[in-house]
């Protein structure tokens, strides 16, 4: 069975912190994707990667970098936590273009 | 880039009820995916229709390439189908898809 695994559920977090959002797919999928989701703007996407150690920018990557050493991994890393970074941040992957995407169950971040 | 509204913004049924729930778009299209989000935030892939109709169980969708727009119906409906249905798209060669706002959908008993 399909299956996307993001390592922390629920994080609390200080302004200025660093953060890492991991992410792993066990499909051997080419593309993987961060979103993140906010009430009534619906999933954005901040950033994708195609292939080991390739990422585009999405729509909204201000704030954010990706990391991305394995096939199977896809880091999101927040380098100075700010109150508006405050979300929910979905991760997915998808074997190529036109492909079904997978998505994990979710991280929600809080910046206090 | 493109356009994608979804209607009608949040919509509330009895059990048992019918519904269609709508996509537009403002390109053409490669890919068009129908999405439900559970109240835990899990999002399930329902269809992926770029053209054409298919079915699954009690949901059914239909996208209408030339005319831009995708209809999801749920019948008989349940309890289990509330959330929040979105539906997704892209464009070109591009992976990545673009979502709508979604439809957030209650059924009550």
């Amino acid at each position: 069975d399909v299956k996307v695994t993001q390592s922390s559920r629920y994080l609390v977090k200080r302004t200025g912190e660093k953060v890492f959002l991991e992410c792993v797919q066990d499909m051997d999928h080419e593309n993987m994707f961060w979103y993140r989701q906010d009430p009534g703007l619906g999933l954005r996407l901040i950033y994708f990667s195609y292939d080991v150690k390739m990422k585009e920018k999405g729509d909204i990557p201000e704030g954010y970098s990706v990391s991305r050493e394995k096939k199977e991994r896809f880091s999101l890393i927040l380098e100075s936590a700010s109150t508006n970074q405050t979300s929910m941040y979905l991760c997915a992957s998808s074997r190529g273009a036109g492909n079904t995407i997978y998505f994990g169950e979710g991280s929600w971040l809080t910046v206090v | 880039g493109i356009q994608v509204e979804q209607s009608p913004p949040d919509l509330i049924l009895q059990e048992g009820a019918n519904s269609t729930l709508r996509c537009n778009f403002s390109d053409s299209v490669n890919n068009l995916q129908w999405f439900h989000q559970n109240p835990w935030g899990q999002l399930i892939n329902l269809f992926y229709i770029p053209s054409g109709t298919k079915q699954n169980g009690r949901l059914s969708a239909t996208t209408v390439a030339t005319e831009r727009y995708s209809l999801l119906y749920i019948s008989s409906s349940q309890t289990t189908d509330s959330g929040v249905y979105f539906c997704a798209v892209n464009t070109g060669t591009a992976s990545k898809l673009t979502f709508g706002t979604g439809t957030r959908l209650q059924v009550t008993l």
